[in-house]
């Protein structure tokens, strides 16, 4: 079946510009992360959705950042204002948490925001 | 504050040699591990997981190794082959089920 997928592949904006990234997790999965990846760095959590709960936003760095997730699937990720240090590679994650300790996140190819 | 780490950027092994990647991680409670393997310009694949309760995880040239009392967990390839040429990323399971990342280790496998 179709894995995660993004878009857009990469997004050039310029600073103080607000942006919009968009993830379309596996079907059925109940779970989706935003994680984003700076150069030389791991990846750094930002946000957790789970079925109908409250997200879990411990990881947003600042209010700029904000995401939602419609209808339990597409989530999108908003960062207003933009600034340089959101250059980023952006990943999306899904995971079904489906029985067993099966806790496996399935990425997709990410976004590369550059902010000039 | 980082609570995982992987102290080599960059390892080179030789192909039909055993890569060893190593990580370390601080937080007492995190209790399953995960190892993902990064291509260029490609999202993170799921390589294989362990759980606390094991010390040992095996899946074909892929064994993950957990040392509790040391906080330390590594994955060996072998063989290493060409095609296992990526960034390797060691990752532990928060109580709210993100992932904590280290800042990955670069494998080059050379023929």
């Amino acid at each position: 079946g179709a894995g995660v997928s993004q878009s857009p592949s990469n997004k050039v904006t310029e600073k103080g510009k607000d942006v919009e990234l968009r993830c379309d997790p596996i079907s059925g999965h109940t779970a989706l992360y935003w994680y984003r990846q700076s150069l030389g760095q791991g990846l750094e959590f930002l946000i957790y959705f789970q079925g109908n709960s409250a997200p879990d936003k411990s990881g947003l760095p600042s209010d700029r950042f904000s995401a939602e997730r419609t209808g339990g699937s597409v989530s999108t990720l908003t960062i207003q204002r933009t600034q340089q240090e959101d250059s980023a590679v952006y990943l999306c994650a899904s995971s079904s948490h489906a029985g067993g300790m099966t806790y496996e996140q399935y990425f997709g190819p990410g976004t590369r925001l550059t902010v000039t | 504050d980082q609570q995982v780490k992987q102290n080599s950027p960059s390892l080179s092994v030789q192909e039909g040699r055993i890569s060893i990647l190593n990580c370390d991680y601080t937080n007492s409670m995190f209790d399953y591990f995960l190892w993902y393997k990064k291509y260029p310009a490609e999202g993170p694949t799921f390589l294989i997981s362990i759980s606390s309760i094991k010390d040992k995880n095996e899946d074909g040239r892929f064994t993950v190794f957990l040392n509790k009392s040391a906080k330390h967990l590594s994955l060996h390839i072998v063989p290493s082959q060409p095609g296992d040429s990526a960034v390797y990323f060691c990752a532990a399971l928060t109580p709210g089920y993100a992932l904590n990342f280290g800042k990955g280790t670069s494998l080059l496998v050379t023929p």
